[in-house]
């Protein structure tokens, strides 16, 4: 399974995008990218998942640039509800691979 | 998606006791998983039931001190036991989504406390 790294903490002011990058070096060919968000007190929530390129949907864009190596989750306009952590991990479809999580990164809005 | 419903949502307990942990999905699902999260931390994969089969565990854990139970396809058990203050933790119980998409839906987790 690739490791991933991404910070540990960022904050960000009401109203401005974040963007939370994730490296994954050794990511293998089978493998997707799939982030998480946490809230205190809650199990993990799949936010997105994308192999390359760009995917979006409503509560969030994925980057990937065409070596896989790093992806970037961004956040548009967040909100104090944005608060959590949010997790990068590397999922293998190859098989029944389970999910590993890494450490995550605590985001903090500010009003 | 999938509703997971965890059974204690906390408790507290004495040391050298044991706790079962219920996780029953409204919905059949071929793998659930349970995962350990302590406090501050990420979560950690404890294993792996599958229905009909032994639990595969990740490295560190440990049948005996955590058996787990698969009886149907929407019910697993966790049990930990000969609890100690380094079990204290939340316990959490997931199921995957879509099949091989590696989209997990959590349970709201099991809070436990060991004095």
């Amino acid at each position: 399974l690739a490791k991933t790294t991404q910070p540990i903490s960022m904050d960000s002011y009401e109203g401005q995008e974040v963007n939370i990058t994730c490296s994954h070096n050794n990511i293998a060919t089978n493998d997707y990218i799939t982030w998480y968000q946490q809230f205190p007190s809650q199990g993990p929530r799949f936010i997105i998942q994308g192999y390359k390129t760009k995917v979006t949907n409503e509560v969030a864009s994925l980057f990937i640039p065409a070596d896989r190596k790093s992806s970037t989750l961004s956040l548009p306009r967040v909100s104090l509800s944005d608060t959590a952590v949010y997790y990068c991990l590397v999922y293998s479809n190859s098989g029944n691979t389970p999910l590993v999580f890494g450490k995550g990164t605590r985001l903090s809005v500010i009003a | 998606s999938a509703v997971i419903s965890q059974k204690p949502s906390r408790d507290i307990c004495q040391r050298g006791t044991s706790l079962t942990i219920q996780c029953q999905v409204d919905s059949q699902v071929t793998m659930m998983f349970w995962y350990r999260q302590q406090p501050g931390q990420s979560l950690t994969l404890i294993a792996t039931a599958n229905q009909g089969s032994e639990a595969t565990y990740e490295s560190g854990f440990v049948i005996d001190k955590f058996p787990i139970s698969r009886p149907n396809l929407t019910f697993s058990t966790l049990t930990v036991s000969n609890m100690s203050p380094e079990d204290s933790s939340i316990y959490l119980c997931s199921v995957e989504g879509r099949l091989n998409t590696g989209e997990l839906f959590f349970g709201e987790g099991s809070r436990l406390t060991v004095l």
